[in-house]
């Protein structure tokens, strides 16, 4: 079953423009985590938040996390063609990696 | 640091065939999943393993599915006898001890038809 879910499904910007991402799930968490895949490659870990945590920053990329509405955010600033992929929010409830349905991210240059 | 190594990177076979992937983890990586990721969707946890232990299998179709971790390194997924519905892109990742930060090989991609 899927534990996270993503909004919007898909995303459509102009390069330069911000991405933002939504993430909701259902269980406590010991940390939540972004992915990014390409088209027809395997997933690469962006970044890792902890649940005692609320922002973190990697680059170009910020997460945040609110656990009391269990949900989590993923922003790419100043986006570029190149991030066009599907990105992944996935939980760690318990010892397991549960992953959510994904957001199409396509950057328009 | 080499990578998740997966073989093969595609199939395709008939409905009611057999078919096994491979999977070799990074060197030390004590935890093993595979997943099976149909089009349009994330990916679903099939099994995972610590070392040669199963952690979860709980979404594996036992009827037709198996997996096993040999010596707590490479592992093998099957399916026996396959259905339409696993077409789909089969995932290997793994993740060392004290962080799930799981990498993943370039996946299978199987067609039944």
């Amino acid at each position: 079953s899927q534990q996270g879910e993503e909004d919007p499904q898909a995303l459509s910007i102009q390069e330069g423009e911000n991405a933002t991402m939504n993430c909701s799930y259902k269980t406590s968490i010991n940390n939540l985590q972004w992915y990014r895949q390409n088209s027809g490659r395997g997933l690469v870990h962006l970044i890792l938040i902890r649940s005692n945590e609320r922002e973190k920053h990697s680059g170009r990329l910020r997460v945040t996390l609110d656990t009391s509405k269990k949900s989590s955010s993923l922003l790419i600033t100043a986006s570029r063609a190149a991030d066009t992929a599907s990105y992944f929010c996935a939980t760690v409830p318990g010892n397991k990696l549960v992953f959510g349905a994904g957001t199409i991210l396509r950057v328009k240059s | 640091e080499a990578g998740v190594a997966q073989s093969p990177r595609y199939k395709i076979i008939e409905k009611r065939q057999s078919v096994a992937f491979w999977c070799n983890p990074i060197s030390g990586h004590a935890t093993l999943y595979w997943y099976q990721q149909i089009l349009g969707q994330g990916p679903k946890l099939l099994i995972q393993f610590q070392n040669n232990g199963v952690v979860d299998d709980s979404q594996l179709p036992k009827d037709r599915f198996s997996a096993e971790r040999l010596k707590g390194v490479d592992s093998t997924l099957k399916i026996q006898p396959a259905k339409l519905e696993d077409s789909a892109v089969y995932l290997c990742a793994s993740s060392s001890t004290g962080t799930s930060q799981a990498f993943f090989g370039q996946g299978t991609r199987l067609t039944v038809v």
